[in-house]
């Protein structure tokens, strides 16, 4: 069965980028799922980051589109999450996710399984 | 300010029965379909809800969906310790395009 497991650095300084990488492991990266990233804030909800295909199509959050990068490394069956310009408001726990998408009569359906146990990035100086 | 709408919090006694309501517009759950997560500490968060009412497989059937209009419901029967956890819905908003989630329901068995 599909794990993912997410890695990077744990602190990152104010308007430095932030870089994750997801390893997926029991399964292809190329296959037809929409590879997602979401954090949670201390004490807040979920917010979805975005997701990418293994072709390399991109969907980001309006919210975020202007400093957030997702990428794909087939050969090392891992996609990674860069965001720049960070400050403490970005400060959260980063989960990756498989995303499965369809569409039935114009309606979307979009799940999220399985996830990563999750990685706490600082934004502190 | 999450898009969809929870309460912040529910609580029952063990073998009771909780609902979660998950209210949003018609760009997101009034047109599309909804997914519900259960987030424990220190674990991944899990798929228990997809396509409104259904249930991934290894889920049992005391977790339940429903969708009427724009708003969804999660019900957990027979309660128990273990249920004690946050839980999120989640659903595609055609105005964002992008995934929005509720702000989280926190489970507590009295």
């Amino acid at each position: 069965q599909v794990q993912l497991q997410e890695s990077g650095p744990g602190l990152v300084k104010p308007s430095g980028t932030l870089s994750l990488t997801c390893g997926v492991s029991g399964g292809s990266i190329s296959s037809n799922n929409w590879w997602t990233w979401v954090r949670q804030p201390p004490g807040k909800g979920l917010e979805w980051i975005g997701e990418i295909l293994h072709s390399g199509t991109t969907n980001y959050h309006p919210s975020l589109k202007s400093r957030v990068t997702i990428s794909v490394d087939k050969s090392k069956n891992q996609f990674s999450l860069k965001l720049t310009s960070v400050t403490a408001a970005d400060t959260a726990v980063y989960y990756c996710a498989r995303g499965r998408h369809t569409a039935v009569a114009g309606s979307a359906s979009i799940w999220l399984q399985p996830w990563g146990q999750g990685t706490l990035v600082s934004v502190s100086s | 300010q999450s898009v969809l709408t929870q309460p912040p919090s529910v609580s029952a006694a063990p073998g009771q029965k909780v609902t979660i309501s998950c209210s949003g517009t018609s760009t997101n759950i009034g047109k599309n379909y909804v997914s519900w997560y259960q987030l424990l500490p220190g674990t991944a968060p899990q798929l228990l809800i997809y396509d409104n009412d259904r249930r991934p497989s290894g889920i049992p059937d005391r977790f339940s969906g429903s969708k009427s209009g724009t708003s969804a419901t999660l019900g957990i029967t027979g309660l128990q310790t273990g249920d004690e956890a946050a839980y999120y819905c989640g659903a595609w908003d055609f105005s964002l395009s992008a995934v929005v989630f509720g702000g989280g329901t926190k489970v507590t068995v009295l």
